[in-house]
């Protein structure tokens, strides 16, 4: 059973850069078909797409935020990242990490828990 | 940008009765790129349906995905007390890649 875990601040200052590990277990991070994606959703809001990476260095990102955001992966610690720089208030949002199954369509199957980051001096 | 637009907003409903929800794309979308989730507060969006009508595992038959082009509809019968949620399509395709509907809250009535 694969199973995924967001971890870092729960608090950043504006201006600075949100950092988020997501370990991943049960399955390896290397394996082909899946590709490893962060998803964000602000307080009572729906669901916002950050990007995904695949191929360990193949990365796709939301437009809205590309200029922004870098996500990249640590194969020896089965681990992927996210760094969003400049953070305002805007990106207080709970963010999940997730594994996107990519031979059968393209959906999240699999979930981290989601950790809240809130942006506030 | 292809915007998914869910319908309705919230939906009453009482246990046993069938839940029929919409997911509207402003593009056609292939059937393999559809997806629905639930959510429950506090929890992570779990995987209820993918390309357009397959379930994933352990969701069952109760839930059944269909629809094709622009229009794509959930259907969850016989609704039990768990069922009530917030349930959400995806699509994969044009930019941005993935996008998310807004959204369909599952009330009990």
């Amino acid at each position: 059973q694969v199973q995924l875990q967001e971890s870092g601040p729960g608090l950043v200052k504006p201006s600075q850069t949100l950092s988020l590990t997501c370990t991943v277990s049960g399955g390896s991070i290397s394996s082909g078909g899946y590709y490893w994606s962060w998803i964000r959703q602000h307080p009572g809001k729906g669901l916002e797409w950050i990007g995904y990476i695949y191929n360990s260095e193949s990365t796709y990102y939301n437009p809205s935020l590309k200029s922004r955001i870098t996500i990249s992966v640590d194969t020896s610690k089965n681990q992927f990242s996210l760094n969003l720089s400049s953070v305002t208030a805007a990106d207080t949002a709970v963010y999940y990490c997730a594994r996107v199954e990519s031979m059968a369509g393209r959906h999240f199957d699999y979930w981290g828990q989601g950790t809240l980051v809130t942006v506030s001096s | 940008e292809n915007v998914l637009t869910q319908s309705p907003g919230t939906l009453s409903l009482s246990p046993g009765e069938t839940a029929t929800l919409s997911c509207r794309a402003s593009q056609s979308v292939s059937s393999s790129y559809i997806a629905w989730y639930q959510q429950k507060p506090g929890q992570a969006p779990r995987l209820l349906i993918y390309a357009a009508f397959n379930r994933a595992t352990g969701i069952p038959d109760r839930f059944r995905g269909s629809g094709s082009g622009t229009d794509f509809t959930l259907t969850i019968s016989r609704l039990k007390p768990e069922d009530f949620a917030v349930y959400y399509c995806q699509q994969y395709g044009s930019t941005p890649l993935l996008t998310f509907g807004g959204g369909t809250k599952v009330e009990i009535k």
